[in-house]
């Protein structure tokens, strides 16, 4: 059974302080990972798909990367506005690729 | 309009009651989603539309039941539910199944 699991479930950061967020999965056969961000009261807005081992994707303070097994969520010097709850997914190849396989998040404070 | 548009945003319901939650997208995606979140849980996909068809069933309760008559409305109609149905419910579109997919803002369920 694929299986998502995120850490730490909530981490708090001074603006500033940079850290990552970790995404472990297990899956049959791996053809997607995707990070979202959700703000309290409204909808997961996607950030990134990375598809393969060693994949890196950057937007503004944010920089996903990729192995086999995890894919780590690299914040830089954060912003209070960067403060969200952050999802992982991943996606399988073959019967069930339809299906997004969610973590239960890591729930990111920026103190100013 | 644009994204992913749902409405209501708030339904208080009882056990007994009929009611219908309505999700539009205005991306001109083929694939639309039902997905439920529960305080303290992954989200979890209930149903799967791919060009009006339904492609995934989750193991979903008979008491939710889905309706694509489009590729640009899905509802999802609910009766005789139980207090643990409530939660927040999202509405995701995606040009493919299995493209990254975009949410709506979510509809606030709470079954009394």
């Amino acid at each position: 059974e694929d299986q998502v699991t995120q850490s730490p479930e909530a981490l708090r950061l001074q603006e500033g302080e940079s850290s990552s967020l970790n995404c472990s999965y297990t899956v049959s056969g791996l053809r997607g990972l995707f990070w979202y961000r959700q703000d309290p009261g409204k909808g997961p807005e996607f950030l990134f798909t990375l598809y393969s081992a060693g994949e890196e994707k950057e937007k503004e303070r944010l920089k996903a990367t990729l192995t086999k097994k995890e894919s780590f969520l690299h914040i830089t010097a954060p912003k209070p506005e960067d403060s969200a709850t952050y999802l992982c997914a991943v996606q399988a190849i073959g019967k069930g690729a339809q299906k997004l396989v969610f973590g239960q998040g890591t729930r990111l404070t920026i103190n100013p | 309009e644009t994204g992913v548009t749902q409405t209501p945003r708030h339904l208080v319901m009882g056990m007994t009651n009929k009611k219908s939650l309505k999700c539009e997208q205005h991306l001109g995606h083929n694939a639309m989603y039902w997905y439920k979140q529960s305080a303290k849980k992954p989200l979890e996909l209930m149903f799967v539309y791919s060009l009006e068809e339904r492609v995934e069933n989750n193991s979903v309760p008979s008491r939710f039941s889905p309706e694509c008559p489009n590729s640009s409305h899905l509802f999802l109609h609910l009766h005789t539910l139980q207090p643990e149905d409530s939660a927040l419910y999202l509405c995701a579109s995606s040009q493919d199944w299995a493209d990254e997919q975009f949410f709506g803002p979510g509809t606030r369920l709470t079954v009394l």
